[in-house]
C-alpha cells in the first residue's frame, strides 16, 4: 500500500501561471517532507522540505505547504517557467527511521508551455 | 565541489547474472543510500550505508547487498538477476548528520534480458 501518494501523474500549465502539485500520506508519524524534480536522464534533485512543525517554507518561486490533520502537503511554483517542466516526486522521512530511508511518491509530470 | 558520480550509466545482463553499481559520494558526504526506481514508479529505498555499515534497509531479499569503503564509496551487487530487476538504479549522498536532504546521481540503467 502507497504511503506517499500523487494522485495527478501529469499537469499542465501555462508559462506565468501558478503550479500546483499535490501529495497525501497516510502514516501520521511522517516528520519530515521533501520535494524533489527530476529531469530526463538526470538524478532527482532536491527543491525544497518542510519539517512537521511548520505549515509553510518558501524559496524563492517555490512554497510548500504542510496540512497535517488532512496529511496533505502542496508543492506551489509561482511564477511558472518553461524550465520547471520536469517530474517532482513528493517524499517522506519517518520519524526514527534512517536518514536515507525516504518515501516517495509515483510522481506528477509538470508541462509548462510557453 | 563534486557531485554524486555512478558507473556505469547504462548495462544489459541476462536472467541470473550478477551485477555490480558504483558510486561516489559527494565530497564531505559520509552516508550513501540506494534507491531502485522501476518505469513509472518513485524511487524506493534499497538501503544505506554510514562508516562502512548498513544502517538500514527496505523491503528488498538479500541478493541486494552492498558495500561502502573509507573513501564513502559504494557498490550495490545484485546476485541471481531476474527481469524485475530491470530499473533505473539512483545512489544519493548525505552529510550523516541531522539534514535529511539527499543528492543523487545520475543512476545507472540496468536492463534485463
Amino acid at each position: 500500500d502507497q504511503q506517499v501518494k500523487q494522485n495527478s501523474p501529469s499537469l499542465s500549465v501555462q508559462e506565468g501561471r501558478i503550479s500546483i502539485l499535490n501529495c497525501d500520506y497516510t502514516n501520521s508519524m511522517f516528520d519530515y517532507f521533501l520535494w524533489y524534480k527530476k529531469y530526463p536522464a538526470e538524478g532527482p534533485t532536491f527543491l525544497i522540505s518542510i519539517s512537521s512543525i511548520k505549515d509553510k517554507n518558501e524559496d524563492g518561486r517555490f512554497t510548500v505547504f504542510l496540512n497535517k490533520s488532512a496529511k496533505h502537503l502542496s508543492l506551489h511554483i509561482v511564477p511558472s517557467q518553461p524550465g520547471d517542466s520536469a517530474v517532482y516526486f513528493c517524499a517522506s522521512k519517518g520519524a526514527g527511521g534512517s536518514q536515507g530511508n525516504l518515501i516517495f511518491g509515483k510522481g506528477t509530470k509538470l508541462s509548462v508551455k510557453p | 565541489e563534486t557531485g554524486v558520480t555512478q558507473s556505469p550509466t547504462h548495462l544489459i545482463k541476462t536472467r541470473g547474472q550478477q551485477v555490480t553499481l558504483r558510486c561516489s559520494s559527494q565530497s564531505g558526504h559520509n552516508t550513501v543510500s540506494w534507491y531502485q526506481q522501476a518505469l513509472g514508479q518513485g524511487p524506493q529505498f534499497i538501503f544505506q550505508y554510514y562508516r562502512e555499515e548498513e544502517n538500514g534497509r527496505g523491503n528488498f531479499p538479500p541478493r541486494f547487498s552492498g558495500l561502502q569503503f573509507p573513501n564513502y564509496s559504494s557498490e550495490l551487487n545484485v546476485n541471481a538477476l531476474e527481469l524485475d530487476d530491470s530499473a533505473l538504479y539512483l545512489c544519493a549522498s548525505s552529510s550523516g548528520t541531522r539534514g535529511v536532504e539527499l543528492f543523487f546521481g545520475e543512476g545507472s540503467r540496468l536492463t534485463v534480458l
